[in-house]
């Protein structure tokens, strides 16, 4: 039973294309983000949701937007496509900060590459 | 201003060999620092969460441990399965998201 599973795996797309990443929890968990990883490795966040409402924005590019419809459904669209937007996202979860021993989940990943 | 430095950045070790890497931090408030192992291909796999200094945390070969500026996981005699790269981020401040470094790629040869 995947905890945090996303969808597609592999996304190859062209310059200037619209597409999604969907991202689902069976965790329970109150907050869900989308991090970024680059060429190098480096894990970044972008965005936060907490029951559905925006918490962190992190100076991306408007051309992303976040979309949670609910607490346990976290989406990702990208608007006109660029090379520099190529790399691995990954949607995480985590509960309430009193119960985050157990860390935050992440998923499996999405490999985006735009050509 | 890196938050979040992790060394090596790459670590070559023979089976058995034990080690250990580094991760330091300069924020302010820490909430929790927390290890990850990442696989090619996969995403990040939680290993543990230390929240203050002195404090220390064991799972099969690896060990972390934490003070005021900085974290340490120690992999006592090492196997293969071992190899991964290995992630501290923090929690900090009114932040609830993790601030990570750049990853420890750890190879361990038979």
């Amino acid at each position: 039973d995947t905890a945090v599973s996303q969808t597609p795996k592999y996304l190859v797309t062209q310059m200037g294309n619209d597409k999604s990443i969907k991202c689902e929890q069976n965790l329970g968990h109150d907050t869900m983000y989308w991090y970024k990883q680059d060429s190098k490795k480096f894990l970044k966040i972008m965005f936060s949701y907490n029951n559905k409402e925006l918490i962190i924005n992190e100076t991306v590019p408007n051309r992303f937007s976040p979309k949670s419809p609910d607490k346990a459904h976290l989406n990702l669209h990208i608007n006109s496509l660029e090379l520099g937007d190529s790399a691995v996202y990954f949607c995480a979860s985590s509960p309430r900060t009193e119960t985050r021993g157990g860390g935050y989940t992440f998923g499996s990943g999405t490999r985006l590459t735009v050509v | 201003e890196d938050q979040v430095t992790q060394s090596p950045e790459a670590l070559r070790l023979q089976e058995g060999e034990s080690s250990s890497l580094n991760c330091s931090y300069t924020v302010s408030g820490l909430r929790g620092l927390f290890w990850y192992r990442q696989d090619p291909g996969k995403g990040p796999e939680f290993l543990f969460t230390l929240y203050s200094a002195g404090e220390e945390k064991e799972k099969e070969r690896l060990k972390a441990t934490l003070t005021k500026k900085e974290s340490f996981l120690h992999i006592t005699a090492p196997k293969p399965e071992d190899s991964a790269t290995y992630l501290c981020a923090v929690e900090w401040g009114g932040n609830e998201k993790l601030t990570f470094g750049t990853g420890t790629r750890l190879t361990i040869i038979p």
